[in-house]
């Protein structure tokens, strides 16, 4: 089955400075990919999708996202962590489950704070 | 509607009760998905519709939990004899066609269970 993978549960930058988050996907074939946010207390909205038109994918509030075949990756960055940044961010994976139907599968989130 | 609806928003049970949680996903939209999120954990896959396709069962984690979802409108989960470990945000969400694994999944606010 495919999955993703965080690496971090936690992560914490300063204001000012970059924010990476990082996530790997096992999959033969290059799958559909996404980046949601989720705020305390609030549900999941999503920040950008990979979807092979383009590597390099620009999302909500300044996040990117690049895929990286070669390496089974679609790491997430921002150049300037902002405090409302502070949240949790979860990388998930829809591959194909058959019979026309596309499952979604998250990673187990990696919590960003943001220090002042 | 506007969004993915979940009621109740809150609910606190006794041990050994039946609980029976809804969610109302977008007009239109073929595929649902329930997912539920213990304390401090990620997204964990319960179970999956998609369209008048059987439903993807691989995530329920007992007999107690099932799901049914009525055409391609509101589905419900029912957890009997609900036991402490079901504590948790059940999550629903949903997406205009899951026949296509590149649109964006639409989440709820989720259901919060507290079993005493």
């Amino acid at each position: 089955a495919q999955s993703v993978t965080q690496l971090g549960s936690h992560v914490s930058v300063s204001e000012g400075a970059l924010v990476l988050l990082r996530c790997n996907y096992s999959s033969s074939v290059p799958p559909y990919l996404f980046w949601y946010v989720q705020y305390p207390n609030q549900g999941l909205q999503l920040l950008l999708k990979y979807t092979s038109a383009a590597t390099l994918v620009k999302g909500i509030n300044g996040f990117e996202a690049e895929f990286k075949k070669s390496e089974t990756s679609f790491h997430l960055t921002k150049p300037s962590a902002h405090m409302s940044d502070a949240a949790e961010y979860f990388c998930a994976v829809s591959p194909y489950s058959g019979a026309g139907s596309y499952q979604l599968t998250f990673g187990k989130g990696t919590k960003l704070s943001v220090i002042p | 509607g506007a969004g993915v609806s979940q009621s109740p928003s809150n609910k606190v049970t006794e041990k050994g009760k039946d609980v029976e949680l809804r969610c109302d996903p977008i007009s239109g939209h073929t595929a649902l998905y329930w997912y539920r999120q213990r304390l401090g954990q990620g997204l964990e896959f319960l179970i999956y519709f998609q369209g008048n396709s059987a439903p993807d069962k691989s995530g329920l984690p007992s007999d107690r939990f099932s799901a049914e979802r009525t055409g391609e409108s509101v589905s419900t989960l029912t957890i009997q004899r609900t036991q402490q470990e079901d504590s948790a945000v059940y999550l629903c969400a949903s997406r205009l066609d899951g026949g296509r694994g590149n649109t964006e999944a639409f989440f709820g606010q989720g259901t919060r269970l507290t079993v005493v």
